[in-house]
């Protein structure tokens, strides 16, 4: 089983749609980092948290300590908003190091 | 500044030549990282640097790999000899501390190797 795991892999909505990609994690962890995919490969970081709630323009990231969940939402979502998003998570336990889901797809139409 | 500079920026090389990969990080920055991505296994960290000094290579996939930072502006990246298997998105991403800051990515190099 991986370490971190995100759901969905794939999700395909219409412009305007609120979105949610779930991440959920099973080792101890200082931080936690979603980051953006665009098309033609660049990464970008969106949020590193390791608590509570953040929020930037119309993304929002949340996490969840106790329950070792963390949830990315995008309101009013738009076809620039198409990507591949990406958690990690730094971990505590030995050699702490950045270790990444899968990824979520994410295809908006307009 | 003009971000993290990666060269080059496509690479096809033939199964047993020799790979270097270049990174320039952001200026100031104390942490570089090494990251890999197929897609098989996604990302993947292979080793990163703390003020130019190896810090965790536990991740560079076997002897065939090196990575090396002689100043704090220039690291590269070499394997040698290239495989098939070698083929991926390598990226190349700075920090200004490792684990309670943004990295910041590189475009990343493409490298096929036939």
């Amino acid at each position: 089983k991986n370490e971190v795991e995100q759901s969905p892999q794939n999700l395909t909505a219409q412009e305007g749609e609120f979105i949610t990609i779930n991440c959920s994690y099973s080792v101890g962890i200082s931080a936690l980092h979603w980051l953006q995919q665009h098309p033609g490969g660049g990464i970008v970081s969106l949020f590193m948290l390791s608590s509570g709630k953040k929020k930037h323009g119309r993304l929002i990231a949340t996490i969840n300590i106790q329950e070792k969940h963390s949830s990315l939402h995008i309101t009013a979502s738009h076809p620039r908003d198409s990507a591949v998003y990406i958690c990690a998570v730094t971990i505590i336990q030995g050699a702490q190091k950045l270790v990444f889901g899968q990824g979520t797809r994410l295809t908006i139409n307009p | 500044d003009a971000g993290v500079i990666q060269s080059p920026r496509h690479e096809v090389t033939e199964m047993g030549q020799e790979v270097t990969l270049r990174c320039k990080p952001i200026s100031g920055h104390d942490y570089l990282f090494w990251y890999r991505q197929t897609m098989m296994r996604g990302l993947e960290l292979l080793i990163y640097f703390n003020n130019n000094v190896p810090i965790d290579d536990s991740g560079m996939p076997e002897d065939r790999f090196s990575a090396k930072m002689p100043n704090a502006s220039f690291s590269t990246l070499k394997i040698q000899p290239s495989e098939p298997r070698d083929s991926a998105v390598y990226f190349c991403a700075s920090s200004l501390q490792v684990w309670g800051a943004e990295q910041y990515f590189g475009p990343g190099t493409r490298l096929t190797v036939t």
